[in-house]
């Protein structure tokens, strides 16, 4: 079993709707909750983190963390057709080495 | 702003060559990684280093080394290049205070 599990999709929207993202996890001792949005033939860059269990939100984007169900979430309200990339959650035990999902990869249609 | 970079964007080997790809950082972080990235498989790590001369394997280390003589460079070496070893490359930082890990633009690998 994958540490992180994510569905690759890929997922196709058109503008304007929600999309909803989300990892499972296994290891309960991760503390650091990321999110990366890579765009095609680019590295990754992070989008937001979060620290132990809770809501985060900025602008457009929330993500959330539970913890008792080792599940985080990200959503993108009032989707764009520059949202379109591949979207990475990432998780960390402090500083250590980050494991990442799959990816899933997200086309906003105009 | 933070900057990774990679010394080539694409690369085309012969199988069984000896392979290095070179990471700089500019921000003095302890951290340095070697990810690959395939389709459906998301990042896998292959080894990671916390410090100078310092070296851990990852997930997938078999194949590779890796050498850290100076803290802003790290270099990941395919001793003995396989098509297997195709692959899209990543290079990362990471300052030890905080969670994010800043990439490079990717090294696409071929191995003919």
């Amino acid at each position: 079993q994958k540490e992180v599990e994510q569905d690759p999709g890929p997922l196709s929207v058109p503008e304007g709707a929600i999309v909803s993202l989300n990892c499972t996890y296994s290891n309960s001792a991760f503390q650091y909750f990321m999110w990366y949005r890579q765009y095609s033939r680019k590295g990754p860059e992070l989008l937001m983190y979060t620290y132990s269990s809770g809501n985060k939100e900025d602008g457009r984007f929330t993500a959330q963390v539970d913890k008792s169900s080792k599940y985080i979430s990200l959503f993108i309200r009032d989707s764009q057709p520059s949202d379109s990339a591949t979207y990475l959650c990432a998780m960390s035990v402090g500083d250590y080495k980050l494991s990442f999902g799959a990816g899933t990869t997200v086309t906003v249609r105009a | 702003d933070v900057k990774v970079t990679q010394s080539s964007r694409y690369l085309v080997k012969r199988t069984g060559e000896k392979v290095f790809l070179e990471c700089v950082q500019d921000m003095d972080h302890e951290n340095m990684f070697w990810y690959r990235q395939d389709p459906g498989l998301g990042l896998r790590l292959i080894y990671f280093s916390y410090d100078v001369k310092m070296k851990e394997k990852g997930d997938i280390p078999e194949g590779y080394s890796v050498s850290r003589e100076k803290k802003e460079r790290f270099s990941l070496i395919l001793e003995s290049a396989s098509t297997n070893q195709t692959s899209m490359y990543l290079c990362a930082s990471r300052d030890p205070q905080g969670p994010e890990a800043f990439f490079g633009q990717g090294t696409r690998l071929t191995v003919v």
